[in-house]
This record gives structure tokens, sequence and C-alpha cells, in this order.
């Protein structure tokens, strides 16, 4: 029952330049989360949007929704070695429902 | 030092051994979910628990059972009938509802 789907599924950069992670999804939604995921380890919330907002900050990261088009960014900006990771994005369905449901993923390298 | 802890770490099961993966949480919240990961995929939800002494089933719960009896504890038991059980087993909690997600650090689980 995948909901989101992210775009690319692998990113390559250079340490100081801007990573732009997609996520799109099928149905309504509440919210949608964006979470990183270092090698084996646990996910680690970075920014929850709600359906009646359009555009999030946090530090580097810089959130987008656009409910129209049943489709998020996540763009981290000036990145850096320690931004390596993996990033999923994740939403919930209208309707009450208590779960979320991940994407796949994008992997992110940053090459210093 | 709030959080949620996962152990082991590493887990190693024999066939037609059933494992218990422990889960536990000092942050006061209500629900709690099991996911399994695979290698390059996202996560797909085992069971998940909104209250103690209640849990229902998630996309792939056949194989795996679990209990609440604490609002603390969730462990997760991989039985001998999941024939596929080599996974990155994660546990989070919530206060419920499609809300944010906090992560332990995870328990590989390998077959010999």
């Amino acid at each position: 029952s995948q909901q989101g789907e992210e775009d690319p599924q692998a990113l390559s950069i250079q340490e100081g330049e801007n990573a732009t992670m997609n996520c799109s999804y099928k149905t309504s939604i509440n919210n949608l989360q964006w979470y990183r995921q270092n090698s084996g380890r646990g996910l680690v919330h970075l920014i929850l949007i709600r359906s009646n907002e359009r555009e999030k900050h946090s530090g580097r990261l810089r959130v987008t929704l656009d409910t129209s088009k049943k489709s998020s960014s996540l763009l981290i900006t000036a990145s850096r070695a320690a931004d390596t990771a993996s990033y999923f994005c994740a939403t919930d369905a209208k309707g009450g429902s208590e779960k979320l449901v991940f994407g796949k993923g994008t992997k992110l390298t940053v090459n210093p | 030092d709030g959080g949620i802890t996962q152990s082991p770490k590493y887990l190693f099961r024999k066939e037609g051994q059933n494992v218990t993966l422990s889960c536990e949480q000092n942050l006061n919240h209500d629900a709690m979910y099991w996911y399994r990961q695979d290698p390059g995929q996202g996560l797909r939800l085992i069971y998940y628990s909104q209250i103690v002494n209640d849990f229902q089933k998630g996309d792939i719960a056949e194989g795996y059972s679990v209990s609440r009896e604490k609002k603390e504890s969730f462990p997760l038991t991989v039985t001998s009938a999941q024939k596929n059980p080599t996974a990155f087993y994660l546990c989070a909690s919530s206060f419920g509802g499609p809300e944010t997600q906090y992560f332990g650090p995870g328990t590989r689980l390998l077959v010999l």
C-alpha cells in the first residue's frame, strides 16, 4: 500500500551544492513528513508539513507541498558530507488513518 | 534521557526457531509501530498499537506476532512461519495518529 514515491532514487552532488528530492503520492493527505536515515540506523524526523501549508523551513531544509499535484519537494541547501543519507517521505491518508506510509527513499551522496 | 531503544542490535535465527525483538520507549507515547526494511527499500508496516492491550495488523503481519501489555513496551516475535525473516526491523512510537514518529536504532535479523 505504497503512498509516497521519491524521485530520484539516487542523487550524487558536491559539497556546497543544493540537493532537491521529490515525493509524489496518490490520495488526499492530512500531512506529509520527511525523514532521514543514515546507513544502518533508525530514521530521524526532519519536518512535517500539513495539507493547508505550502512551504516550511527548518535550518538548511526547505519543504514545499503542492496538494493539487499531490507532490512535495525537499531542498537541502549548501549540502555537507554529513548530509549523506537516505531520505524518505511519509504520508498518512485523509479519513483518519493512524498509519504512515513510507516511500522507497532517495539515496543522497554528498562528495567532499 | 528520553528515547526509544531496541535490542539486540543483531539477532541470529535458526531454522524453525521463534525469536523476539525488544522495543522500549520512555517518551510516554501511546502509539507504537513495527516496520520491516529490506535492502534499498522503504519501510513496510508489520503491526501497530494505539493503546495498551490493543494492536492491529499492518501490511505484512503474516509470520509475526506482538503484544502490548505495558505502555512502554511493544515486543515483536518473528515466528517460524515467517519464511524470509532476514531484514532490518525498526520500532517507532508517537503520540498517535499520523503525527511524527520517533524511531529506535533497529535490529538486524539474520538467518543461520
